[in-house]
């Protein structure tokens, strides 16, 4: 199973929207409505920012919204604040013989 | 609080072995299906294996297959991954982390444990 395809790096000025986006095949996202999205700060653990594709868990901001079209989900953080700075990852279903698969990750800078 | 703390890496030849252990807290660990994932110095998250509630039903990646054995012990609200036949490309940070409400992908992930596998 191939890693999903995220960009290595995208950037913004605070206040400013980005979006991420993560591509696989109809194997995995365009499959299953079962994408979730992860920040990492360095030295961190991963942080579930997104699950199913658009839904928050408690206590993650509203300027997180997530979304998919066909193969490729994508992650969208409107408001860009410092603290934002971080890497992201995608993850997939791709069924229950090999349960899950990650984006290779995009590191954001903001500017 | 859901905690999640990660024991048993270190440094360990290429061909050896190590019982890596999760201690959950927080949250009832016998209702819930359990992943270890891995990312090497530098690079991205890589699934490694999961297991389900009871310890019935296991899965790993291609990459561990017949290498890694998961598995847990509700009574001790603890989860293992017994690493062996490790090589250079094996070295991580190990996570484990529980299965989130969607029955896919993981919620909640402990701090990790690195695996260094070097002569």
């Amino acid at each position: 199973q191939s890693a999903l395809t995220q960009p290595a790096s995208v950037s913004g000025s605070p206040g400013q929207s980005i979006t991420i986006s993560c591509t696989g095949t109809s194997s995995d996202v365009g499959s299953y409505n079962l994408v979730s999205w992860y920040q990492q700060h360095p030295g961190k653990a991963p942080k579930l920012m997104i699950y199913e594709v658009s839904k928050r868990p408690s206590g993650v901001s509203n300027r997180f919204s997530g979304s998919k079209s066909g193969n490729t989900a994508s992650l969208t953080i409107s408001g860009l604040q410092a603290e934002d700075e971080a890497d992201y990852y995608c993850c997939s279903y791709v069924g229950s013989s090999t349960a899950v698969v990650f984006g290779g990750g995009t590191k954001l800078t903001v500017l | 609080e859901v905690q999640l703390v990660e024991s048993g890496g270190g440094l360990v030849q290429p061909g050896g072995s190590l019982r890596l252990s999760c201690a959950a807290s927080g949250f009832t660990f016998s209702n819930y299906w359990m992943h270890w994932v891995r990312q090497a110095p530098g690079k991205g998250l890589v699934w490694v294996s999961r297991i389900n509630s009871d310890g019935s039903g296991t899965t790993y990646a291609d990459s561990v297959k017949g290498r890694f054995t998961i598995s847990r012990d509700n009574a001790k609200n603890t989860l293992y991954l017994q690493v062996s036949s490790l090589r250079a490309e094996d070295t991580a940070i190990y996570y484990c982390a529980r299965m989130g409400v969607d029955g896919a992908t993981p919620d909640y992930w402990g701090q990790g444990t690195l695996v260094t596998v070097s002569s």
